[in-house]
Order: structure tokens, then C-alpha cells, then sequence
């Protein structure tokens, strides 16, 4: 195991729903992030946080909400969202700054079905 | 603006022989790569880095990549490959940094290999 854990695995929720998902990393890393895997398109990078603090948002559409209460911690709040929405949601963190150029480690994923 | 190729959708192998999975990049400033591998139903797993020093850089699992700057090329190479190798590969580049964020990573398309008996 990476040390990065999501839950939950699978989602199905409809367009009406509300609902989270949830990052946890273990590993004492200082930056954490939300990625977005369709099939058939390279993994898109929604938001990125670097000591809690969201240092970027790659265009998100609103009805997706990240929230990052410390730095083992991330959380995507779901609503409204539609069909092609669907997709597995992949969490990662890293230790940066002082320099360092530290590869990523990627938790499980969600698998999200939009109805 | 930095990005990664990866121009082979599928690379198909015999049990025992050696591999390529290509990428190749374009960025402003040097390049900074990676090599991930994903399995069915699972995130994606670090194979290895370059940042500097040496071309050909060892990592995970056997596997070795040769950085080529006349190229921009970062090739994924094994010398015998297993079935079990049989994944989804994906090639990334680090992205422009700015002052306080972190390291965000543009990743390629993603190239599977099939390893067969």
C-alpha cells in the first residue's frame, strides 16, 4: 500500500445527490491533490493543496468542492453533478518545498457513477 | 507549456522480451519526469524519477528509463518482461512551478502494455 487511502471505493449517487469523498494520507506529506481519471483521457488534475492552503484550481466546475482541514486530510464534496461526471477520483500527496522534487503517492480512487 | 507524449495507445510483448513504452516531452526550464504504472482497479504506483545526473535512471520492479535531451525523449525499458508487468503506463512531467504551490504533475495519455505466455 502507498500510505494514501480513499473512501469510499465505489460511489453511485444521482444528479441530485450530495455527497463527499474522503483522502487520508499517512505518510507526513505537506501537499495533496485531486485527480480526475475518464477512460481513454489522461489523468486531469483538479486541485492541488500545499499546507492546507489551495494553491490551485484547474478550472473546476463549482458543483465540485475540495476541502482540506489539515495536511493529512482532503475531502471532495459532490453536488449536482452529472452524468459525465463519472470517473474514478484519485487523491495524491507529496512532500514539497526546500527545493525537493518528490514524486507523488496515489491512493486507490473512488469510482463514481453519475445516474 | 509542459507536456508529455506518449504516442503508442498499446505496446504488445512475448514473456521474456525486452520492452519499450515510449514518452516524449516538451517544457520550458529542465525537465523534471516521472514514470508511473497503474493496475486494474488500483491508483498509480511510482516507478521512478528524473531530476538530474545520470541518463538512465533505475526503478521499481526492474524497470530503467533513459533520459535523452537531444531527443526529449524518456523511454520506459525493461530487459525481460513478465506477465505480470501487464498494466497501464503512464509518462509525467513536473509542471511550471510557482512561487508557494505545490508540485503538480502533467501526466501522458497512458500506454498498456500486454505481456503474454
Amino acid at each position: 500500500e502507498t500510505g494514501v487511502t480513499q473512501t469510499p471505493r465505489h460511489l453511485v449517487m444521482g444528479m441530485t445527490n450530495k455527497k463527499s469523498l474522503k483522502c487520508e494520507q499517512h505518510l507526513g506529506h505537506n501537499a495533496m491533490y485531486w485527480y480526475k481519471q475518464s477512460a481513454k483521457k489522461p489523468l486531469e488534475l483538479m486541485f492541488v493543496y500545499n499546507f492546507k492552503e489551495q494553491t490551485e484550481n484547474n478550472s473546476v466546475p463549482s458543483r465540485f468542492s475540495p476541502e482540506c482541514p489539515n495536511s493529512s486530510h482532503l475531502f471532495l464534496h459532490l453536488h449536482t453533478l452529472q452524468p459525465e461526471d463519472s470517473a474514478l477520483y484519485l487523491c495524491a500527496s507529496s512532500r514539497q518545498g526546500q527545493g525537493r522534487i518528490n514524486e507523488q503517492f496515489f491512493g486507490p480512487g473512488t469510482r463514481l457513477t453519475v445516474l | 507549456a509542459q507536456s508529455v507524449a506518449q504516442p503508442e495507445d498499446q505496446v504488445n510483448v512475448a514473456e521474456g522480451n525486452p520492452l519499450t513504452v515510449k514518452c516524449t516531452y516538451s517544457v520550458s526550464g529542465n525537465p523534471y519526469l516521472f514514470w508511473y504504472v497503474q493496475y486494474p482497479n488500483r491508483g498509480l504506483q511510482f516507478l521512478l524519477k528524473y531530476i538530474t545526473g545520470d541518463n538512465l535512471v533505475k526503478g521499481s520492479y526492474g524497470f530503467e528509463a533513459e533520459f535523452n535531451k537531444s531527443q526529449t525523449s524518456f523511454h520506459l525499458k525493461k530487459p525481460s518482461a513478465l506477465v505480470s508487468d501487464s498494466a497501464l503506463y503512464f509518462c509525467a512531467v513536473r509542471g511550471l512551478i510557482r512561487r508557494g504551490q505545490g508540485g503538480k504533475l502533467i501526466f501522458g495519455q497512458g500506454t498498456e502494455l500486454s505481456v503474454k505466455p
